[in-house]
Formats: structure tokens, sequence, C-alpha cells
């Protein structure tokens, strides 16, 4: 079975920094870019980053830019999420999700569970 | 960078045929693939249509999808409503560095 589960999402004070974890099983990880994906309480999906199966290309929406970094280890079937400088406007689920076997476009085909990071005072 | 606009809400009574749009700003909507995902209040979201109009195993042909140009549009029909197809349905694109969604649309099953 193919699954995804996110986990060091913790409630953290502004400016402050936190690593997410993606631990992939049931598939070949290192066929595959995966993704980070945040929904915030109440709102809709917004993407995160992307990493090519090799990590030699990442990618990153403007309101992460600067302080988010995406990384993974493929000896581990894992993927990484470093959050610096973070912002309330970070609070959110993020989810980690792997994109599909076609190697010409960018879609999601198996999301994790998500984990929840809260930035508050 | 371009965005996907969707209908904030839609309803629709069981049995009924819905259709969702989703509006590309700028460049074709012919250019990348559309996928569209379905996700259920508390749950992960679930692919319902990918490549535009395919649609994964295990979805019913009750879900289908297609783009049009003209519009500059994609869409996300669901035939025969169910009142288990109550939920968020989100449209995603991409470009050569980044990942678009529309904002979502809730449908209601009434």
């Amino acid at each position: 079975e193919v699954q995804l589960v996110e986990s060091g999402g913790v409630v953290v004070q502004p400016g402050g920094s936190l690593r997410l974890s993606c631990a992939a099983s049931g598939f070949t990880f290192d066929d595959y870019t995966m993704h980070w994906v945040r929904q915030a309480p109440g709102k809709g999906l917004e993407w995160v980053s992307l990493i090519s199966w090799d990590g030699g290309s990442t990618y990153y929406a403007d309101s992460v830019k600067g302080r988010f970094t995406i990384s993974r280890d493929n000896s581990k079937n894992s993927l990484y999420l470093q959050m610096n400088s973070l912002r309330t406007e970070d609070t959110a689920l993020y989810y980690c999700a792997k994109d599909n076997p076609a190697d010409y476009y960018y879609g999601m085909d198996v999301w994790g569970q998500g984990t929840t990071v809260t930035v508050s005072s | 960078n371009f965005m996907l606009t969707q209908p904030h809400s839609v309803s629709e009574s069981p049995g009924k045929t819905v259709t969702i749009s989703c509006t590309r700003s700028s460049g074709s909507i012919a250019s990348n693939y559309v996928q569209w995902y379905q996700q259920r209040p508390g749950s992960a979201p679930t692919t319902v249509i990918y490549e535009d109009n395919q649609r994964p195993s295990g979805v019913p042909d009750r879900f289908s999808g297609s783009i049009d140009s003209s519009s500059n549009s994609a869409s996300l029909t669901i035939s025969g409503l169910k009142t288990e197809d109550e939920a968020d349905y989100y449209c995603q694109s991409y470009d050569s560095s980044s990942v678009v969604f529309g904002g979502g649309t809730k449908l209601t099953v009434l």
C-alpha cells in the first residue's frame, strides 16, 4: 500500500523554525517528484514546494521563498521541509504529496494525512 | 504566474448534474494539464480527474472533465449527483516551475 506519513508539526512562536518530515512507503520513492501543500484553517489548498526525484531541482511558492527549504533523503525514503522565520500566516495543515507517474506534468496522486503547524505567541 | 478561478460554491439536488468551472487568468488552459481533487471534511484530497479528462481507477464515470479554449477554462461535471459527492473540489494546473490550485468550490447536494 502506498503511504505517506507526515510528522513534526507543533506550536511555534513567530520567527521560529521547524522541520517537517514525511515518511514514504509502498512505492519506489526515488522515482518521483514530491510536493508539500498546505491548507490554512477553513481555507483552500496552497502549493508550497516541490523537489525532483534526485533533489536536483527545487521550486517554491513566492509566499515561502527564502524562508523554507525542501529536501529529501532517498536512502531513507523521506521528504523534509525546513521552515524558518515562521509567520502567523504559515499556520496550516501541511500535506506531503507524491507526484503522478507520468514524467511530463505536475499533479499529485497520493497524499498524506497532514501535520499541523501553528505559529502563535 | 497565473491564477485559477473557481466559483465559491454550487448546489444541486440528488440525481441532477452539476458543472464546476475553473478559469485560467493568463496563458492557455490547453497548454498544461488540469487535475481535479475532491476533499471531504476532515480528509486529505483525492484525485477525481487528471490530465484534463482522465479518471483514476475507482472514480465513477459520473465524474468527467473537459477544457474549453474559447473561455480558457476547465470544467468538472458530476452527473447523477449523490449525497456522498458533497465536498470541496479543487482544480490544479502548473507551469515549468510552480503548481497552482484554484480557490476551491464547495458542492452542496441537497
